[in-house]
């Protein structure tokens, strides 16, 4: 059965500083995820990240691939309060469904 | 725009009702989905369609049925509500080779059962 497990669950950082999210998947899978989700709110999609060593930038925000690892990270650079947030990794299962990590919850204070 | 519609964002039902989530994605989606968030539980499945008249199990279907009678529409049924049932329902759709964005959620329904 496939897991993705997220580290670390909690990340309190302040702005300017650059820290990275971990997401571990037990399995093979061809493609990987991130989402995005504000409180109250539902999850919006980020990255699609679809080979090995794939690497998608928006802004401050960076994620890669390593299919070999079965890791992929979510950089985050010279972080600015706007992104807090929870954010999510997901991994196709059978090709029916993904499975999703448990969430980073990032708070980003002045 | 894609747009998962879904058609409460919140709702309030007594123990034992019967309760309908619909879920509506205009996106000629072949799949679709129905999750529920906790505190510290993260997202579990509970069903899913990948296609008219087909349904999945998740990981926790007990207590709840889906429908899925038309392409675009994707209902949850709490056959009889109870208090462990309050919970953020998410509907998400996707393409059947999953495209660039995965699933593409709804807006949530948050439930609470009294």
């Amino acid at each position: 059965e496939l897991k993705v497990e997220q580290n670390p669950l909690f990340l309190s950082m302040q702005e300017g500083k650059n820290y990275t999210i971990y997401c571990n998947y037990s399995t093979t899978s061809d493609r990987l995820y991130w989402y995005r989700q504000d409180p109250g709110k539902s999850l919006e999609s980020l990255f699609v990240l679809l080979s090995n060593g794939a690497v998608k930038q928006e802004g401050r925000l960076m994620a890669s691939l390593d299919t070999k690892a079965r890791l992929s990270t979510l950089h985050i650079t010279a972080a600015v309060h706007d992104l807090s947030a929870t954010y999510f990794c997901a991994v196709i299962q059978g090709a029916q469904k993904l499975v999703f990590g448990q969430g980073t919850r990032l708070t980003i204070n002045p | 725009d894609v747009k998962v519609t879904q058609s409460s964002r919140y709702l309030v039902k007594r123990t034992g009702e019967k309760v309908f989530l619909e879920c509506v994605q205009d996106m000629d989606h072949e799949n679709m989905f129905w999750y529920r968030q906790d505190p510290g539980l993260g997202l579990r499945l509970i069903y899913f369609s990948y296609d008219v008249k087909m349904k999945e199990k998740g990981d926790i279907p007990e207590g709840y049925s889906v429908s899925r009678e038309k392409k675009e529409r994707f209902s949850l049924i709490l056959e009889s509500a109870s208090t462990n049932q309050t919970s953020m329902y998410l509907c998400a759709s996707s393409l059947a080779n999953w495209g660039v964005s995965g699933y593409t959620f709804g807006s949530g329904t948050r439930l609470t059962v009294v």
